[in-house]
């Protein structure tokens, strides 16, 4: 069965630094999402992503982060200056549609820890 | 979106049916319910989905009352595996690229021997 595949599993990194986070999505899918869940908390939309554009971004999707497919296969989250409260699991999703009957599939993952 | 009600935990027997209750009373006529699952800090994974007729499918069966102001999610033979947390969403179909996901507190469901 395809799957939404991440990459890598953990990041950690020192705050001030960048991190790109990156995704494999279902290969025929065209939407693409960003999710992050900070420990103990709920998981939280970042952004969503179709047709080459975002289509809707929450309040966290501030200026330090950004996002790209930058070839047919790999979708990207960046964060360009990361700060201690960045330090979540980010969750990639794809889904083929988005009509009810094409659902968002997750990755399993990235734990990022910023220190 | 509407917004939904879930207790924040169950427990039920292995091998036993789970019955995961969740309030959207604010729900309106072009939202559907959705639920997912998210066992141990894993991507969360879809279950079922529906609008107003009960369905199910090979993991679950929603039952969605008739004003829509309340759903059940059925697993019928709950295993260890079932083990997670639960999340009860209600959003629109939207057209226009995307369509987010809004995610509560969840049912932690804990199947025991």
């Amino acid at each position: 069965e395809p799957e939404v595949t991440q990459t890598p599993s953990h990041q950690v990194t020192q705050m001030g630094q960048e991190v790109i986070l990156r995704c494999v999505p279902i290969s025929n899918h065209l939407y693409f999402y960003w999710y992050r869940q900070i420990l103990g908390q709920k998981v939280e939309f970042l952004v969503s992503f179709y047709n080459n554009e975002i289509s809707e971004k929450s309040e966290i999707f501030d200026d330090q982060f950004s996002v790209e497919r930058p070839d047919g296969s790999n979708f990207t989250l960046k964060i360009r200056s990361t700060k201690l409260e960045d330090s979540a699991m980010y969750f990639c999703a794809s889904s083929e549609r988005e009509t009810p009957g094409y659902e968002q599939y997750f990755g399993p993952g990235t734990r990022l820890t910023v220190t | 979106d509407a917004k939904t009600t879930q207790p924040p935990s169950m427990d039920c027997a292995e091998g036993r049916a789970a019955n995961l209750p969740c309030n959207h009373s604010t729900i309106s006529g072009n939202e559907y319910v959705y639920w997912y699952r998210q066992i141990h800090s894993q991507g969360p994974q879809y279950i079922i989905h529906g609008l107003k007729n009960n369905e199910t499918n090979e993991m679950a069966s929603l039952i969605i009352t008739e004003d829509r102001k309340s759903s059940t999610l059925i697993l019928p033979h709950a295993t260890l595996r079932d083990t997670a947390v639960y999340y009860c969403i209600v959003r629109v179909a939207l057209g226009g690229g995307g369509n987010k996901l809004t995610f509560g507190t969840g049912t932690q469901l804990k199947v025991e021997l």
